[in-house]
This record gives C-alpha cells, structure tokens and sequence, in this order.
C-alpha cells in the first residue's frame, strides 16, 4: 500500500509570489497517476491535476503538476487570494487510492 | 452541469447505522465511476469506497470493510453507503465523487458532502 507524504505541511506566501508544494510516494507511483485537488474552507475538493501534469478542465495555467515515480510536485506560478486552500496529493489507478496529508497554503 | 447532491447524515449512536445516498445529475451516471471520501473534523481526505460503473467492481478501504457496503441504481442515477456497526471514529463529512470509468481514476466531480457524527 502507497504512502503518499506532502511537505511542507504549511507554506506561508504573499499573492504573486511562486508556490510549490512537495508529495513524495512510499512506491513508485505506475503510469504517472498521480492527481492534485484543492480545497478551500466548507468546500468540497476540487481537481486541479491529474496524470500527474494534465490540468482539469477550467483550471488556470498558473497551477502546473510534474514529477514521475516517487516525487510530485504541484506549483502555482503567481498566487492569486483565490489560490490560499490546502492542497491534496492522491495516487490513483489501484486500491487503495490514499490521499496525502495535506499542505495548507496560508497568506503571510 | 454535474452535480453531486449528498444526504442521509445525522447524529447516531455507537453501534447504529445510517445509509447514505447521493443524486447525481448532469452526466450519463451508468458511465462513471464512483467514490465515498470522508473528512474527519480538522483532518485530511480518506477514501472510503469505490464502486465501478456498472456496479461490477467494489473496494473498500480496510478501516470500513465489513462494516460499510456501497451500492448504486443507474435507473435512478443514484449512489448509496449503507454503514452499519458505527463507530466514533467514522465521524466525518462524508463526499461522493465520480469520475469516468477508468478502473480507479481521479475523482473528477465531488458533491458538497453530508455530515454523519457518531456520538451517544
């Protein structure tokens, strides 16, 4: 079973500066399934990435996924106030799908 | 549009059961995948449950199997969680989440969640 771990656990930024969030797999994650979702207080997730690097549909090009067998990475180009949420790594493609535990994009 | 619309949360006891549905509209429901994720107060994603689209393939995560059975009617474009053997721990906003039939993809859409608090 695939272990997935976010570093860092808060990242504390200002709006437009760069972001990039860590996710770390415990077994090389097959065929790249790797997706990002963020959420943001009293709302559901949202998919931002999957396959690793595709974005979703309507997401906006600041947000850019990369990384392949054990090591993800999400970054945000230039935060934007609408963008401070937390941020999920999951592994998908076999039982089970494990989420990451998080990191929380805070404004500093 | 998609839309993903959870009930049947409350407050039960230990030990009590719930079932919970979830209504799915704006999409061919036979078609898609679906998932239960729970979030415990304060804490990170888990996931709980995966049903395939024609109901064919099931898993469960370990910390439910036995207990929770996942279920679906694509004649009434429905999702279900019937959780039986409550316990404290499986206090949570509890999401369905869909997303195309890929054997296990990403979790595409979600809906806004149902609050199930097991407490006596």
């Amino acid at each position: 079973e695939i272990v997935l771990t976010q570093s860092p656990g808060t990242l504390s930024l200002s709006p437009g500066e760069r972001a990039t969030l860590s996710c770390r797999a415990s077994q090389s994650v097959s065929s790249s399934y790797l997706a990002w979702y963020q959420q943001k207080p009293g709302q559901a997730p949202r998919l931002l990435i999957y396959g690793a690097s595709s974005r979703a549909t309507g997401i906006p090009d600041r947000f850019s996924g990369s990384g392949s067998g054990t090591d993800f990475t999400l970054t945000i180009s230039r935060l934007e106030p609408e963008d401070f949420a937390v941020y999920y790594c999951q592994q998908y493609g076999s039982s089970p799908p494990p989420f990451g535990g998080g990191t929380k994009v805070e404004i500093k | 549009e998609v839309q993903l619309v959870e009930s049947g949360g409350g407050l039960v006891q230990p030990g009590g059961s719930l079932r919970l549905s979830c209504a799915a509209s704006g999409f061919t429901f036979s078609s898609y995948e679906m998932n239960w994720v729970r979030q415990a107060p304060g804490k990170g994603l888990e996931w709980v449950s995966y049903i395939s689209s024609s109901g064919s393939t099931i898993y469960y995560a370990d910390s439910v199997k036995g207990r929770f059975t996942i279920s679906r009617d694509n004649a009434k474009n429905s999702l279900y969680l019937q959780m039986n053997s409550l316990r404290a721990e499986d206090t949570a906003v509890y999401y369905c989440a869909s997303g195309l039939d890929r054997g296990l993809g990403s979790f595409d859409y979600w809906g806004q969640g149902t609050l199930v608090t097991v407490s006596s």
